[in-house]
């Protein structure tokens, strides 16, 4: 099975900072990767598919990058809207979500 | 518009059964890749099992030999027959058919 470890396991920044959460598979997935955005009490929403595209309504400033076994997730610029847990999910082989990054507010 | 609505969850005893139902309006389940996902009370997002169009199914270590997928195409509404359940599976289930739709989720809590 493939094992994705996503880090930190949680994080406090500033309004206005860039934020990096990173996600790493125990092998090759190509670009067989999604970004979820879970708010508390909330149904995931999908934010980034296929490792790097960005989700119709989705604001810019959260992007995605990477390929093969290592993965970035970007917040450009961290909005109050923004507090969430965020997790990252492999689908080329079944389906395995990382741990969830819970972003907060300094 | 596409909705996923879970229905079937509850309070159900270690060892008993229970059956999830996701009715699906606004797209064909038959069609589609869809897929069950839990989530334990403060726990990250577990894969459950998935149904491809072709009917091939595919389900976590955790509950393989347990829990079956399976839908039906007349009511447009996708299963999860869950047995021998234990305390373990407490979570809230979502049905999915990913990558960006979800339905709201139905709670099962397993305890005597």
């Amino acid at each position: 099975d493939i094992q994705m470890t996503q880090s930190p396991s949680s994080l406090s920044a500033s309004v206005g900072d860039r934020v990096t959460i990173t996600c790493q598979a125990s092998q090759d997935i190509s670009n067989y990767l999604n970004w979820y955005q879970q708010k508390p009490g909330k149904v995931p929403k999908l934010l980034i598919y296929d490792a790097s595209n960005l989700e119709t309504g989705v604001p810019s400033r959260f992007s995605g990058s990477g390929s093969g076994t290592d993965f970035t997730f970007t917040i450009s610029s961290l909005q109050p809207e923004d507090i969430a847990t965020y997790y990252c999910q492999q689908y080329d082989n079944l389906v395995t979500f990382g741990g969830g990054t819970k972003v907060e507010i300094k | 518009e596409v909705q996923l609505v879970e229905t079937g969850g509850g309070l159900i005893q270690p060892g008993g059964s229970l059956r999830l139902s996701c009715a699906a309006s606004g797209f064909t389940v038959s069609s589609n890749y869809m897929s069950w996902v839990r989530q334990a009370p403060g726990k990250g997002l577990e894969w459950v099992s998935f149904i491809f169009s072709d009917g091939s199914t595919s389900y976590a270590d955790s509950v393989k030999g347990r829990f079956t997928i399976s839908r039906d195409n007349s009511r447009n509404t996708l299963y999860l027959q869950m047995n021998s359940l234990r305390a373990e599976d407490t979570a809230v289930y979502y049905c999915a058919r990913p990558p960006r739709y979800w339905g709201q989720g139905t709670l099962v809590t397993v305890s005597s």
